[in-house]
């Protein structure tokens, strides 16, 4: 089984402040993490993933996310928020093991970014 | 860069009626997914498609819900006779390798409502 939490369902940051959007996980597996966005009216992005290798990754537009097996975390952060980055963060997991195809979405973090 | 189109953006259908969502994979994907977004609500798992077979299911999956890869580019989901509670934002995805050794890539999603 599978199951993913995101602490928080709504964030708002000054510009040029730092974000955190929590996620926490339950696999029954070695987990793959993802973070998703999706800016309004478009579709699902991917951010960056996690797949066994380095624990802390980089992804686009200045996000990382740091892989915490003793916390069963994967939380996301930027140092300084843009006001581009107002959208809403999924934080997903799977179980890669053969036959197993399915993501588990968290509920989704809604950020506001104050100007 | 290569991206996952879905057709149309939104579709309104009346309770009772079949429709048909259309999606254009990635042209070198060869596993396709469906998720589902009710207003509100996370983002769920419908189905997993490979080999021109189903790989994997929900239980939201039942025998009002069909797939089809009707050529070598289009991805479809049928609903044979719509609920109120279909109304929804579905995703299509796909994938190269599968998810034990790559991500998912969406598309923009088609807002399904019944009435």
């Amino acid at each position: 089984a599978q199951s993913v939490t995101q602490l928080d369902s709504h964030v708002s940051v000054s510009e040029g402040t730092p974000v955190l959007l929590r996620c926490n996980y339950s696999s029954s597996y070695s987990p793959s993490l993802f973070w998703y966005v999706q800016h309004p009216n478009k579709g699902l992005q991917l951010l960056l993933k996690y797949t066994s290798a380095a624990t802390l990754v980089k992804g686009i537009n200045g996000f990382e996310a740091e892989f915490k097996k003793s916390e069963t975390s994967f939380h996301l952060t930027k140092p300084s928020a843009h006001m581009s980055d107002a959208a809403e963060y999924f934080c997903v997991v799977s179980s890669p093991r053969f036959g197993n195809e399915k993501l588990t979405f968290g509920t989704g973090t809604r950020l506001t970014i104050i100007p | 860069e290569p991206e996952v189109t879905q057709t149309p953006s939104h579709q309104v259908t009346q309770m009772g009626q079949e429709v048909i969502l259309r999606c254009v994979p990635i042209s070198n994907h060869l596993y396709f997914y469906w998720y589902r977004q009710i207003l509100g609500q996370k983002v769920e798992f419908l189905v997993s498609f490979y080999n021109n077979e189903i790989s994997e299911k929900s239980e939201i999956f039942d025998d009002q819900f069909s797939v089809e890869r009707p050529d070598g580019s289009n991805f479809t989901l049928k609903i044979r006779s719509t609920k109120l509670e279909d109304s929804a934002m579905y995703f299509c995805a796909s994938s190269d390798r599968g998810l034990m050794n790559t991500e998912a890539f969406f598309g923009q999603g088609t807002r399904l409502t019944v009435v």
